[in-house]
């Protein structure tokens, strides 16, 4: 089942804007990892934030993590272009050895 | 290393008939997963294998799929009398064990194997 819930479920902007997409989850987790897909290719890790993580920055991204609403956001600065792609967020149960529950996930357009 | 293949990358089959697909995982990885995607949706979880060993399976996982990783190096996964139902995105996935110092480690996915089933 389909742990993960992102928000919005679509969002467009201009290149150089920021992106910020939410996450929803509903049990308790080890942690929950962000991965991007493109049409076409498969999925690819972004960033991955521990249950007593707060926040993470990777270059232009920016996740954080807040247990007690259960909710994450990963936020793109400066988008480009090239990060036109579709955003998941990805649980683990805590007894499920570690597989992946994937949310529905943001597809994100950005326009030149 | 150049990541985790997956073969083919297309299959079109009819209904009723078996077929069978192939992960290449990270060469020093003992996790491999499946996963499942249909348009609009997430990856959903079908079964993991650490080393050799099948550890868990979905519900998702019917009794016309299995799922072998014989020598803890590649796995396949198979569908017997497939139904239209089955037409998807098949996803491999590995990585190294959570439980190992410096974990847990993300999930490296392949690119997949596209069914239709006709």
């Amino acid at each position: 089942s389909q742990q993960g819930e992102e928000d919005p479920q679509a969002l467009s902007i201009q290149e150089g804007e920021n992106a910020t997409m939410n996450c929803s989850y509903k049990t308790s987790i080890n942690n929950l990892q962000w991965y991007r897909q493109n049409s076409g290719r498969g999925l690819v890790h972004l960033i991955l934030i521990r249950s007593n993580e707060r926040e993470k920055h990777s270059g232009r991204l920016r996740v954080t993590l807040d247990t007690s609403k259960k909710s994450s956001s990963l936020l793109i600065t400066a988008s480009r272009a090239a990060d036109t792609a579709s955003y998941f967020c990805a649980t683990d149960a805590t007894n499920s050895g570690y597989a992946l529950n994937f949310g529905k996930g943001t597809s994100l357009l950005v326009t030149p | 290393d150049t990541g985790v293949s997956q073969d083919p990358r297309h299959k079109i089959t009819k209904r009723g008939q078996n077929v069978t697909f192939r992960c290449d995982p990270i060469s020093e990885h003992n996790r491999l997963y499946w996963y499942r995607q249909t348009l609009g949706q997430g990856p959903e979880f079908l079964t993991y294998f650490q080393n050799e060993a099948q550890l868990e399976k979905s519900r998702l996982l019917s009794d016309r799929f299995s799922a072998e990783r014989p020598k803890g190096s590649f796995s396949t996964l198979e569908i017997q009398r497939t139904e239209q139902g089955d037409s998807a995105m098949y996803l491999c996935a590995s990585s190294y064990p959570p439980g190992l110092a410096g974990g847990p480690y993300e999930q490296y996915f392949g690119p997949g194997t596209r069914l239709t089933v006709t």
